[in-house]
């Protein structure tokens, strides 16, 4: 198995670009999850998805976020406009039931907003 | 609100070392407590679940507890490979597959 793929896995764009991340679950997960990653705030749950729909959004920081889950395979992360403080690691992980304690987080993508 | 704290931020061993992490976290009604292994530049990789108070898991050098208010990884004999962030997440009941992490201690075993 390949595990959770995210593409891609540097970004560098300017303030005000749009950015897409996207993330490939592991065959099989029904539940994914988009985390950020900083240094002052750690590792955030941003949002997450039982078989492809959105359960709970809440720590999506700004309607500037949006994610979509249009099918078992594929989800996406956009950010628009992005602004410097997006700067982060962004990690998708991905479970199989309810067993969240084994979430397998893909590799993430560093994103950098000038 | 859930509050997970782990300390101290950075710990730096001498190979063989022995020593303990520390996670104090504040949750309605614990449902489980996590603790993973991150190496730089990558995701966070699962290590145990702790349920209960005086539950324990072992993991080759690794040892997990759990008291009503803490956790502590305990890391016997430690080698360099050893070295990582550790993260300690918790969930609370309820929460469906949520969870909330600590900040994280990031070891360093030095040869």
């Amino acid at each position: 198995d390949a595990g959770v793929i995210q593409s891609p896995r540097h970004e560098v764009t300017e303030m005000g670009q749009e950015v897409t991340l996207r993330c490939k679950p592991i065959s099989g997960h029904n539940s994914l999850f988009w985390y950020r990653q900083t240094m002052m705030r750690g590792l955030e749950l941003l949002i997450y998805f039982n078989n492809n729909v959105p359960i709970d959004d809440s720590g999506m920081p700004e309607d500037r976020f949006s994610a979509k889950m249009p099918n078992a395979s594929f989800s996406t992360l956009k950010i628009q406009p992005s602004e410097p403080r997006d700067s982060a690691v962004y990690f998708c992980a991905t479970s199989q039931g309810a067993r969240v304690e084994t979430q397998y987080f893909g590799p993430g993508t560093r994103l950098l907003v000038l | 609100e859930d509050q997970v704290t782990q300390s101290p931020e950075a710990l730096r061993l001498q190979e063989g070392e022995s020593s303990s992490l520390n996670c104090s976290y504040t949750v309605s009604g614990l449902r489980g407590l996590f603790w993973y292994r991150q190496d730089p530049g990558k995701g966070p990789e699962f290590l145990f679940t702790l349920y209960s108070a005086g539950e324990e898991k072992e993991k080759e050098r690794l040892k997990a507890t759990l008291t009503k208010k803490e956790s502590f990884l305990h890391i016997t004999a430690p080698k360099p490979e050893d070295s990582a962030t550790y993260l300690c997440a918790v969930q609370a009941a309820g929460s469906a597959r949520q969870l909330t992490f600590g900040s994280g201690t990031q070891l360093t075993v030095l040869p």
